[in-house]
């Protein structure tokens, strides 16, 4: 079973809109990572947030941590075609494992 | 490109067949994790190899086992295959500092392999 909830599970918009997608749990999480991963390859990592409350920015992509370091949140403004793929979060677990969520599928229109 | 390669990149087996993946690390890496993901889910941790020893092993029975090689590089062994084993799997290498309980490190994913399982 996840650990980490991914909301929502598919997100279809037009370029140049705004999104926020949210990773929910019910554990404390020292680090929280955000990964994007396309069709036929393996996660990219985005981002690694550590502090409770902390923002970080890349370029069109804002994360956060929530204060308890339960959830964060990826905000995309003005989403581009290039930024189609899926989103996926990630915790480290007591077994040296990295938990990983379903998942958002994003796809952006032209 | 994360420097981490896997093959094959595709492969088809019958059930109770036998399946061999491998794994080349990062240079500079000296851990390698497995994980399968399944279609429309995330990745699931299978085990860990540090320093060639597991270090750490998820929810997944005896029947998937796996080696490190003194160069870091890695095999993932499933036997038995079962239908529910085809996936993609994918191995992530990184380096850790210190044994388990060390510092979390940052993994770099290979492209994966999909196992097809008939």
């Amino acid at each position: 079973t996840q650990l980490l909830e991914q909301s929502p599970q598919f997100l279809s918009i037009q370029e140049g809109e705004n999104l926020t997608v949210y990773c929910n749990s019910s554990s404390v999480f020292s680090s929280l990572q955000w990964y994007r991963q396309e069709p036929g390859e393996g996660p990219v990592l985005l981002v690694t947030v550590v502090t409770g409350g902390e923002v970080k920015k890349l370029k069109r992509l804002t994360f956060q941590f929530g204060d308890a370091r339960k959830d964060s949140s990826l905000h995309i403004t003005a989403a581009q075609p290039g930024d189609t793929g899926l989103y996926l979060c990630a915790g480290g677990g007591n077994n040296n494992d990295m938990r990983f969520g379903a998942g958002t599928r994003l796809t952006v229109k032209p | 490109e994360t420097g981490v390669t896997q093959s094959p990149t595709h492969l088809i087996k019958t059930r109770g067949q036998q399946v061999t993946l491998r794994c080349s690390s990062q240079s500079g890496h000296n851990t390698v994790s497995w994980y399968q993901q399944a279609l429309g889910q995330g990745p699931q941790f299978i085990f860990q190899y540090y320093r060639e020893e597991e270090n750490g092993r998820g929810n997944f029975p005896p029947r998937f086992s796996g080696l490190q090689f003194p160069n870091y590089s890695s095999e993932l062994n499933v036997n038995a295959l079962e239908l529910d084993d085809s996936a993609l799997y994918l191995c992530a290498s990184s380096f850790i500092a210190l044994r388990a309980g060390g510092v979390r490190e940052t993994q770099y994913f290979g492209p994966g392999t999909r196992l097809l399982v008939l």
